[in-house]
């Protein structure tokens, strides 16, 4: 099983419909991350938690909210889908103890709102 | 609002060329560099990480570090088909890794047989 998991890998919703993304993860990590991706744009944050208490906003929080359900568990959710909100979601998470390793990122989700 | 440029390309490269990977950025408190692979569709990987200014290598791969002209780059010796993909460049403002890393957009690089 892969360390960090997304579900949907694929979904298309449409305009106004509310959407939740998953993320569960096995690396026993406090931090998680969503970020999104588009075509030129890299990846930009939407949302963070550096523990279950914890919830910040990223760069481009507006139109998303998250929960943090439990240490292995941070979910995105669009409470009314609209089109400029199609791109592949990433989740990530991170170790404050580990200097050298980065963020490990889920498999990605691909959304798509018509 | 802190920022990390690179250029988008594509850099092409001939197999077995050196590719070169250029990024600049702009916090001078950053103190962690990254450099992430991604193939089309897949998520990003770490390749590299550096924390000290000059250089550091593994296998084919060399990151170089100048902090006073707050400059990270790549070096991809002996290139081959599998590294085409886009390179990340991330910086992070904390001597932790887990601090917020800000990403540039990427630079897609080619290998050309």
């Amino acid at each position: 099983d892969a360390d960090v998991t997304q579900t949907p890998r694929n979904r298309i919703t449409k305009t106004g419909k509310r959407i939740m993304l998953e993320c569960s993860q096995t690396k026993g990590h406090d931090r998680m991350y969503w970020y999104r991706q588009d075509p030129g744009l890299g990846l930009r944050l939407i949302y963070y938690s550096f523990d279950v208490k914890d919830i910040n906003k990223g760069e481009i929080s507006d139109g998303y909210s998250v929960s943090r359900q439990a240490q292995a568990k941070f979910s995105l959710s669009l409470e009314s889908a609209i089109p400029n909100q199609t791109a592949l979601y990433f989740c990530a998470t991170s170790d404050p103890r580990d200097r050298w390793n980065g963020y490990t990122f889920g498999s990605g989700t691909r959304l798509t709102v018509v | 609002q802190k920022e990390v440029e690179q250029n988008s390309g594509p850099l092409s490269v001939p197999e077995g060329a050196i590719a070169s990977l250029n990024c600049t950025y702009s916090d001078r408190g950053s103190q962690s560099f990254f450099w992430y692979r991604q193939y089309s569709g897949k998520s990003p990987e770490l390749i590299m990480s550096i924390y000290s200014n000059g250089d550091k290598e593994d296998g084919r791969f060399t990151a170089q570090l100048n902090k006073a002209s707050q400059y990270v780059s790549l070096l991809i010796r002996d290139s081959q088909p599998s590294d085409s993909a886009t390179y990340l460049c991330a910086a992070s403002p904390g001597y932790s890794s887990a601090s917020k890393i800000i990403f540039g957009s990427g630079t897609r690089l080619s290998i050309r047989p």
